[in-house]
C-alpha cells in the first residue's frame, strides 16, 4: 500500500512568488491535515480537510490555503511568499472520519527555500 | 488552547542503554489523546506509541513505554535497550477527543551512541 505521497520534494521561489504543494494520502484515507516545520516555530498545524471540506484550521494568515479534492487529494497554497515562510510542509492522512482514533500517517514533506 | 512542552533538546545515550524523554503539557480537556512521534533524519515522521487519556494502563510498544500521569499531565517515553536506529528527533502531541488536529511540543533530539 502506498504511502502519503508530497510533491515537490524540494523547491525554491522567491519572495512574492506564489507556491502549490500536493498531498496524496494514502488510499481509503479522507482526512488530510498540513503541517509547517520550521527550527524556529517548530511543528505548527495549518489545516485538515475532510470529504473536501475544510474541518479545521490553525493560526495563520490567509496567504496559506488549502483544498481537497473529491479523490481525497489535497493541495495547499502559499501567495505572496515570505522569507519567513521557507520550512518543511508535512501533510499527513487519516482513515478517521468520526472515528476518533485515526492514527496520522506522514508524507517525507516539501521542503521550501524562500529567497 | 493546548501547549505542549518538552524540556529536554538533546538527550544523548550509549546502544543498549535505557533513556527517558519528558513532555508535559496544558489543557482543559477531560479526554483527549498523547502521542510520541519520531522524525529520523530526513526521514518521514512515524508513531512510536499511543496513549488514551481515559485509560490508566500505560502504554507499551516493544521496546517503547510511556509513563503517564494524567493530574500532573505528564507524559514521559523510555526506551529500553536503545539501538542505532533509534536516533532521531522525538516529538510529543497532543490530540482533542474530536478532530485530527496535533499539536506538538519543541521536540527531543536523541543521539544513539555505539
Amino acid at each position: 500500500k502506498a504511502g502519503v505521497t508530497q510533491t515537490p520534494r524540494y523547491l525554491i521561489k522567491t519572495r512574492g512568488q506564489q507556491v502549490t504543494l500536493s498531498c496524496s494520502p494514502i488510499s481509503g484515507h479522507r482526512s488530510v491535515s498540513w503541517y509547517q516545520q520550521t527550527p524556529g516555530q517548530g511543528l505548527q498545524f495549518l489545516f485538515e480537510y475532510f470529504s473536501e471540506t475544510q474541518r479545521n484550521k490553525g493560526n495563520f494568515p490567509g496567504r496559506f490555503s488549502g483544498r481537497q479534492f473529491s479523490n481525497s487529494r489535497s493541495e495547499m497554497n502559499v501567495s505572496t511568499l515570505e522569507l519567513g515562510d521557507s520550512a518543511l510542509y508535512l501533510c499527513a492522512s487519516s482513515l478517521a472520519g468520526t472515528d476518533l482514533t485515526g492514527e496520522l500517517f506522514f508524507g517525507e514533506g516539501s521542503r521550501l527555500t524562500v529567497l | 488552547a493546548q501547549t505542549v512542552t518538552q524540556s529536554q533538546p538533546e538527550m544523548s545515550v550509549q546502544e543498549a542503554e535505557t533513556v527517558t524523554l519528558s513532555c508535559t503539557y496544558d489543557t482543559s480537556e477531560s479526554n483527549y489523546y498523547l502521542f510520541w512521534y519520531k522524525q529520523p533524519p530526513s526521514r518521514q515522521m512515524i508513531l512510536v506509541i499511543r496513549q488514551e487519556a481515559y485509560k490508566q494502563q500505560n502504554a507499551t510498544e516493544n521496546r517503547f513505554s510511556v509513563n503517564f500521569q494524567k493530574a500532573a499531565k505528564s507524559f514521559s517515553l523510555k526506551i529500553s535497550d536503545s539501538q542505532l536506529g533509534d536516533t532521531a528527533m522525538y516529538f510529543c502531541a497532543f490530540r482533542k477527543a474530536a478532530g485530527n488536529k496535533l499539536t506538538f511540543g519543541g521536540g527531543t533530539r536523541v543521539l544513539v551512541k555505539p
